[in-house]
Formats: C-alpha cells, structure tokens, sequence
C-alpha cells in the first residue's frame, strides 16, 4: 500500500518568504507527527496531530510555524517569514490507533537563501 | 564492529561482521524504544521496537536488547551487508509524553565489501 507522501520534495526560498509543506498521511492512519532533522542530527519533534484532539504544538520552535489538519488526513505545516536556521529536512511520520511505531515520509528539503 | 553511545557517530564493518550499534537513554519513565534505518535522502525506517517490560526482540537478522538499569539500548545487525550501510537512529517514548518520539543523534553505519 502506500506510505506516507510529503510535497514539495524539496523547496528553496528567500528569507523572509512564507512557506507551506505538505504532507498525506498513510490512509487510515489517526495520527499524524512532524518533525525536524538538521544537516547530520537527529529528529526534532515539532507538532503532533492525534484523531479530533487539540494537537500537542509543544515543539513548535517560534509562533512562525504553525500546522493544521483538515478532515483527519492531509496536514499543512506553515512556516511564516521563513529564517535561514529554518532550512532542514521536514519529516512527517503516522501511525495506527494504539500502534507506537511510526511511519515516516520521504521529507521535505527546506533551503532558505 | 561495535559503537559507544552517541559519543561515537561512525561505525565501519566488514561485510560479513555482525554489528553492534549502541544508544543510551536518559529517562527512567520511558516504556518503548525503536530503532530507525535512515538512507541519504530518504526518511527513516522502522527496524525493530521493543517494550520496557521485554529485554530482547529479535527480527530478521536484526536483535534489540534493553538494559533499564544502565539505561542503554543496542541493536545487533548480523552478517552485515553493504545495503545495512545508513544512519542508525534510537528513540524513546514516554507514556505521560503522549506519542511523542524523542530521537538520539545516530550513528553512520558503513559496510566495506
């Protein structure tokens, strides 16, 4: 079946420009995560989506970035006049009701000039 | 071949070798632990997970084993091959954390023929 897409694949921009990043979730899937992973480092948690809860935004660097999650499925994370220490891989991963493990997407590769 | 924590990111093998790739953990409340597979330009893969109340889980070719009382999680990779070459990543999960993933740093993994 398929896994989880992330669009654009990648995304150069000028500072200071608003960028949105896209991301479909494996179908079925009730919960939704965003992450962060810089040139060589780890996974940054940004924002998790679960079902019709409030989501957690606690690791939402700055009140720039912001995500929604129209219908339970497709989510949007928005980054508002982007900086260049916003340029990193974006990851979006989903998983199952009651499931732990989770599912990851290509990424998207965020460059700010 | 063998790595030490997070301290040391590089591990190289010879094809053939079993590997052993180390993580160490700092919060006692975590409950379940999985390891990724991260190839350049792509997003991480789900490898192996394991609960805090098993201390071995084995896959194909693939072991985790869990020590709670040092804190610290390794992954075995028998007979390893050039295609096991990528970015290992740990990473925990804590009930009260809701199903937030919080990742250790990794470590590269290279296989020479």
């Amino acid at each position: 079946g398929a896994g989880v897409s992330q669009s654009p694949s990648n995304k150069v921009t000028e500072k200071g420009k608003d960028v949105e990043l896209r991301c479909d979730p494996i179908s079925g899937h009730t919960a939704l995560y965003w992450y962060r992973q810089s040139l060589g480092q780890g996974l940054e948690f940004l924002i998790y989506f679960q079902g019709n809860s409030a989501p957690d935004k606690s690791g939402l660097p700055s009140d720039r970035f912001s995500a929604e999650r129209t219908g339970g499925s497709v989510s949007t994370l928005t980054i508002q006049r982007t900086q260049q220490e916003d340029s990193a891989v974006y990851l979006c991963a989903s998983s199952s009701m009651g499931r732990n493990e989770q599912y990851f997407g290509p990424g998207t590769r965020l460059t700010v000039t | 071949g063998e790595s030490v924590g997070l301290h040391l990111p590089t591990l190289s093998v010879q094809e053939g070798d079993n590997s052993i790739i180390n993580c160490a953990y700092s919060n006692s409340a975590s409950d379940y632990f999985i390891w990724y597979k991260q190839e350049s330009g792509k997003g991480p893969q789900f490898i192996i997970d394991i609960r805090s109340n098993m201390d071995k889980r084995q896959g194909q070719r693939v072991t985790v084993l869990l020590n709670k009382t040092v804190k610290h999680l390794s992954l075995q990779i028998a007979a390893t091959q050039p295609g096991d070459s990528a970015v290992y990543f740990c990473a925990e999960k804590e009930e009260t954390s809701g199903s937030r993933l919080t990742f250790g740093e990794g470590t590269q993994l290279t296989v020479n023929p």
